[in-house]
């Protein structure tokens, strides 16, 4: 089973500011890495695939970067509604298909 | 549009069981694999179970396997999870979930979700 482990467990960023968020797997999962935003009370939302493709809808200020055990998924500048949970999931090595722990990005 | 709506969530005794059903419109289901994802309070996502797109192939994560079954019935364009001997750590959310690429089982994520159907397993 890959073990996804996502860095920090909590991201404390102002509006306007950027944000990093890593994703590391405990095995190559060459590209096939997906990135979810989930706000209170809501679904998970697809934002990138691929590692770096962009789901449709999806605004150009989140980007998506990375290959093999380490990614990033950075937003530029953060806007009000981008403060949530993301969450990164592995599409290559399943059963079972495995999400990191994810990642809050809070209001500072 | 795409949408994805749960049912059949509630509170049930541990050992008992359950079925959610998850009604789909406004794409072909039959061309999709479809999830079933579950949240339980406060804590991340875990993924249940998988079907392909013509049912044949399923595949589950060892905490539900031999207690859980997923099914479709594409005549309805639903989803189905029955989910027996229920256990207190079952408790969560339920969601459905489509693949994003058609014909494959798993590859780009889930690009669609519905609104999840919170399952309580108590005494």
């Amino acid at each position: 089973e890959i073990v996804l482990t996502q860095s920090p467990a909590t991201l404390s960023l102002s509006p306007g500011e950027r944000a990093t968020l890593s994703c590391r797997a405990s095995q190559s999962v060459s590209s096939y890495l997906a990135w979810y935003q989930q706000k209170p009370g809501q679904a998970p939302r697809l934002l990138i695939y691929d590692a770096s493709n962009r789901a449709t809808g999806i605004p150009a200020r989140f980007s998506g970067s990375g290959s093999g055990t380490d990614f990033t998924l950075t937003i530029s500048s953060l806007e009000p509604e981008d403060f949530a949970v993301y969450y990164c999931q592995q599409c290559i090595n399943w059963p079972p298909l495995t999400f990191g722990g994810g990642t809050k990005v809070e209001i500072k | 549009q795409v949408q994805l709506v749960e049912s059949g969530g509630g509170v049930v005794q541990p050992g008992r069981s359950l079925r959610l059903s998850c009604a789909a419109s406004g794409f072909t289901f039959s061309n999709f694999a479809m999830h079933w994802v579950r949240q339980a309070p406060g804590k991340g996502l875990e993924w249940v179970a998988v079907i392909s797109y013509d049912g044949r192939n399923k595949y589950y994560a060892d905490s539900v396997k031999g207690r859980f079954t997923i099914s479709r019935d594409d005549s309805e364009n639903t989803l189905y999870l029955q989910m027996n001997s229920l256990r207190t750590d079952d408790t969560a959310v339920y969601y459905c979930a489509r693949e994003k690429v058609r014909g494959v089982i798993i590859k780009e994520g889930n690009d669609y979700w519905g609104q999840g159907t919170l399952v309580t397993v108590s005494t």
